[in-house]
């Protein structure tokens, strides 16, 4: 079966940097373009990044570019999200979801990992 | 890359239909049939419900539908039940070829 794990959160200070993590399986992640999303404590989501299959196409949301990299390890079936440079609204649950093969919504979404910013 | 127009909260009896609405611009909702829902419960990852506007799929209750009319699209929950509170989120493609969320809205069962 379909899934993604995400893993690397936790909290860490104003401007520090921290890399997440997104094991996948059950699916041959390769194939797939994959998403990063967030939640702030009691908010709604918030779409962070997408990159393709093969890493060369790359979108951000304003509010993360020049201080987020979303890249990939198709070797590894595993998909990343550097943070620099973070602030306390960066406080967040990221997701880690799948985009369907050539369509442009999210089918496969884990369970998230937990970052807090604070000093 | 404004958040997608949700109302907050909407609720009905058990039985009731209710329909939540997602209004957005040219950019996104209205220039691309690349509408999605989420439904996600307290503490648990989103679930996709609905995608390309209209489709289900294998697995969601046929009592989920979606919809579109210009700029705004719509998820319509017939038959409410009891699992169906959660909150629920439309997506959308945009012309800058990312995505964007509306703000979530509160199903609530009376």
């Amino acid at each position: 079966q379909v899934q993604v794990v995400e893993s690397g959160g936790g909290v860490v200070q104003p401007g520090r940097s921290l890399r997440l993590s997104c094991a996948a399986s059950g699916f041959t992640f390769s194939s797939y373009a994959m998403h990063w999303v967030r939640q702030a404590p009691g908010k709604g989501l918030e779409w962070v990044a997408i990159i393709s299959k093969d890493g060369t196409q790359i979108y951000y949301v304003d509010s993360v570019k020049g201080r987020f990299t979303i890249s990939r390890d198709n070797s590894k079936n595993t998909l990343y999200l550097q943070l620099n440079s973070l602030r306390p609204e960066d406080t967040a649950v990221y997701y880690c979801a799948r985009n369907n093969y050539d369509d442009y919504y999210l089918d496969y979404w884990g369970q998230g990992t937990l970052v807090t910013v604070s000093s | 890359q404004s958040a997608l127009t949700q109302p907050a909260s909407v609720s009905g009896s058990p039985g009731q239909s209710i329909t939540i609405s997602c209004s957005g611009t040219s950019s996104d909702v209205g220039g691309y049939n690349f509408v999605s829902w989420y439904q996600q419960h307290p503490g648990k990852g989103p679930k996709l419900m609905i995608y390309d506007v209209t489709n289900r799929p294998s697995g969601v209750s046929n009592r989920f539908s979606g919809s579109k009319s210009g700029n705004t699209a719509s998820l319509t929950i017939s038959g409410l039940q009891a699992e169906d509170e959660a909150d629920y989120y439309c997506s959308s493609y945009t012309s800058s070829s990312t995505w964007v969320f509306g703000g979530g809205t509160k199903v609530t069962v009376l």
